[in-house]
């Protein structure tokens, strides 16, 4: 089946900091959302990208799929945007999202 | 505003028990899912519904069911629980499938 890597698996930043976080998959994909996990445990959908660049206030998201890659960048970091960050493919064919494990990022004030 | 709206938000079930987790959305979407999350790992899908009155396997489908109620509820059974379905058990809606997807706040279960 298609596999879907994260990297990297932890990060920490200071506040104030940029990052770029990756999502590598196995195979074609029909779709790929980003989600945001906060340490409550809600999971809220950031950006719903299937190919290009989407931007929302400080986080954007680009995806190539013909390279089979996607990234999510956060500038300007706050300890709000703490969390585990998912990205999750759409296998083709199906309806099915396949979730990656993760990254967890620790903004420090 | 409720959104996706999940019950309960806690159950400890003792082993061989049955239980219904139910999942309700208000937004009039026609696309339902259940996933389950283990400690540190993502999610993983158990079922989901593309529209009313259709249901189909995900990756980890053994051991539930599940049923389409309706438009606005989609609810997943356990009916003889086991250890290794302790997880936190997320339900999501969709306008449509291949649409973004709207998170409950999840169900912590525990299976002793």
């Amino acid at each position: 089946g298609i596999q879907v890597e994260q990297s990297p698996p932890d990060l920490i930043l200071q506040e104030g900091a940029n990052s770029t976080l990756r999502c590598n998959f196995s195979d074609s994909v029909n779709n790929l959302q980003w989600f945001h996990q906060n340490p409550w445990g809600q999971l809220i959908n950031l950006f719903y990208i299937p190919s290009g660049t989407k931007q929302n206030g400080r986080l954007s998201a680009t995806t190539v799929a013909t390279e089979r890659y996607s990234l999510l960048y956060i500038s300007s970091s706050q300890t709000t945007d703490s969390g585990v960050y998912f990205c999750a493919v759409e296998r083709m064919g199906t309806y099915k999202y396949i979730f990656g494990t993760g990254t967890r990022l620790k903004v420090l004030a | 505003n409720a959104g996706v709206t999940q019950t309960p938000k806690f159950q400890v079930l003792k082993t061989g028990q049955s239980m219904t987790l139910q999942c309700a959305q208000d937004m009039n979407h026609n696309s339902m899912y259940w996933y389950r999350q283990d400690p540190g790992m993502g999610l993983r899908l158990i079922y989901y519904s593309a529209s009313e009155g259709t249901t189909d396997k995900g990756e980890v489908p053994n051991g539930y069911n599940v049923s389409r109620l309706n438009k606005r509820e989609f609810s997943l059974r356990l009916e003889s629980a086991a250890p290794s379905q302790t997880s936190v058990y997320f339900c999501a809606s969709s306008e449509r499938s291949r649409e973004p997807q709207h998170f409950g706040d999840g169900t912590r279960l525990s299976i002793l």
